[in-house]
């Protein structure tokens, strides 16, 4: 299995609302990221996990949690989240010690 | 925040011609990666160059570096319509795992 795959694909929501972005993979990769992607821009980094653990945050805003329950699962937990947010969110992993990423198709949220 | 930029940020060209797309960055790099996404879709990486390699080949792909002059450059030879797609640079600067990605070059391909 060489893919990582993302749900839903497509997500819209309230600004009052909980929802979560699964992203798996089981490639064995020990690292997983969290990007997002507004429309002609490229991606920006959010969080990086290595080996389950939070390494890198890159000054998300709270209303984004994400949570790595397992090294093959990564979660993304929005709540409260603003109509800026609105971007297409893609989960990548790597194996450690290798610098290629591999993408999911990621999940286009539009925040109402 | 954006490592560099790319130029042009579009590019459209026939069928069979050749594609050229330039990276330039802004600190010193480990290595350079270039990733290619067709609309709204996850990227794909494409080719991986390293700090010490000045030119590599895959398949109708060429990249080269320039390290001196923080650039980087990708040629597609003998384009085809499915090349349609943006193509990203990104550069990782402690292969610590952190990609910078480049603003994107929209390539169209006419058949």
């Amino acid at each position: 299995d060489t893919e990582v795959t993302q749900t839903p694909k497509h997500l819209v929501m309230g600004m009052t609302n909980k929802k979560s972005l699964k992203c798996e993979q089981h490639m064995g990769h020990r690292a997983m990221y969290w990007y997002k992607q507004k429309a002609k821009k490229p991606p920006e980094l959010m969080f990086v996990y290595s080996y389950e653990k939070l390494s890198i945050n890159e000054s998300v805003p709270s209303r984004f949690s994400p949570e790595c329950p397992n090294s093959s699962l990564l979660n993304l937990h929005l709540h409260a989240l603003q109509p800026e947010d609105s971007a297409l969110y893609l989960c990548a992993s790597s194996q450690k010690g290798e610098e290629t990423q591999y993408f999911g198709p990621g999940t286009r949220l539009l925040v109402l | 925040s954006q490592q560099g930029e790319e130029d042009p940020q579009a590019l459209s060209i026939q069928e069979g011609e050749n594609a050229t797309m330039n990276c330039s960055y802004k600190t010193s790099i480990n290595n350079l990666q270039w990733y290619r996404q067709n609309s709204g879709r996850g990227l794909v990486h494409l080719i991986l160059i390293r700090s010490n390699e000045r030119e590599k080949h895959s398949g109708r792909l060429r990249v080269t570096l320039d390290t001196s002059k923080k650039s980087s450059s990708l040629l597609i030879t003998a384009s085809r319509a499915a090349d349609t797609a943006s193509y990203f640079c990104a550069t990782d600067e402690n292969a610590g795992n952190m990609l910078t990605f480049g603003g994107g070059t929209r390539l169209m391909v006419k058949p």
